[in-house]
């Protein structure tokens, strides 16, 4: 069975500071989709960054980006110039053929 | 576009009840996926469905059951409610599954259940 495993509970960086949160996974597949998801405070859950298991390129979305490391299992999100708007529980998830594992979720405290 | 849409937004049933939520996609999509989300255990895959058919299953007992309607809405039956049920259940919706095509799965605010 797959597993996501997200080390750090809890997070905090400071406004305009760059912060990095784990995630490590496990599984026996080679095609594969990973996924950072936010979800602020009593909000939905939003889609930050997604990655495929096949391109070894990483993903990038403006101030967020990826470090993806196949052969390590891991799948760390960066978030550059930290924004309050940033604050939220983020969530590793991982999904192969429909069924997704998430991670337990880290929660992110931006300081100003 | 409308997001997607959950009902009830907040619900209270007493121990031994059961309960059906509702979970109403983003129009075209197909696959509806649903979640169980407590502070213990973290988000939990419940199961997914796509085109009225369930695709996959998390591991669930069978008092939580499922289906999904011509029109994509799904909804999500637990009968014989126990305390430990208390939960956030999360429904989200994307285009074709999130697995193989690895597109985006959309979020609805949820359904908090509380048993008593």
């Amino acid at each position: 069975a797959q597993t996501v495993t997200q080390s750090q509970p809890e997070m905090s960086v400071q406004e305009a500071e760059t912060v990095t949160l784990s995630c490590t996974y496990d599984t026996s597949e080679s095609d594969y989709y990973l996924f950072w998801y936010k979800q602020p405070p009593s909000r939905q859950m939003i889609l930050v960054i997604r990655q495929e298991a096949y391109k070894q390129q990483n993903a990038t979305e403006n101030r967020f980006s990826v470090n993806f490391q196949k052969a390590a299992k891991s799948f760390s999100l960066k978030i550059s110039d930290s924004q309050l708007g940033d604050a939220a529980m983020y969530f590793c998830a991982y999904d192969n053929a429909g069924k997704s594992t998430f991670g337990d979720g880290t929660t992110l405290t931006v300081k100003p | 576009k409308a997001g997607v849409t959950q009902t009830p937004r907040y619900l209270i049933k007493t121990r031994g009840q059961q309960v059906t939520l509702s979970c109403s996609p983003i129009s075209g999509h197909r696959s509806v996926s649903w979640y169980q989300q407590t502070p213990g255990q973290g988000l939990q895959f419940l199961f997914e469905y796509f085109s009225e058919t369930q695709r996959n299953k998390g591991n669930f007992p069978g008092r939580f059951s499922g289906r999904q309607f011509s029109n994509s809405r799904s909804e999500m039956n637990v009968s014989t409610l126990e305390l430990g049920d208390s939960a956030l259940y999360l429904c989200a919706s994307s285009l074709a599954g999130t697995g193989k095509v690895g597109t985006e799965a959309f979020f609805g605010q949820g359904t908090r259940l509380t048993v008593v």
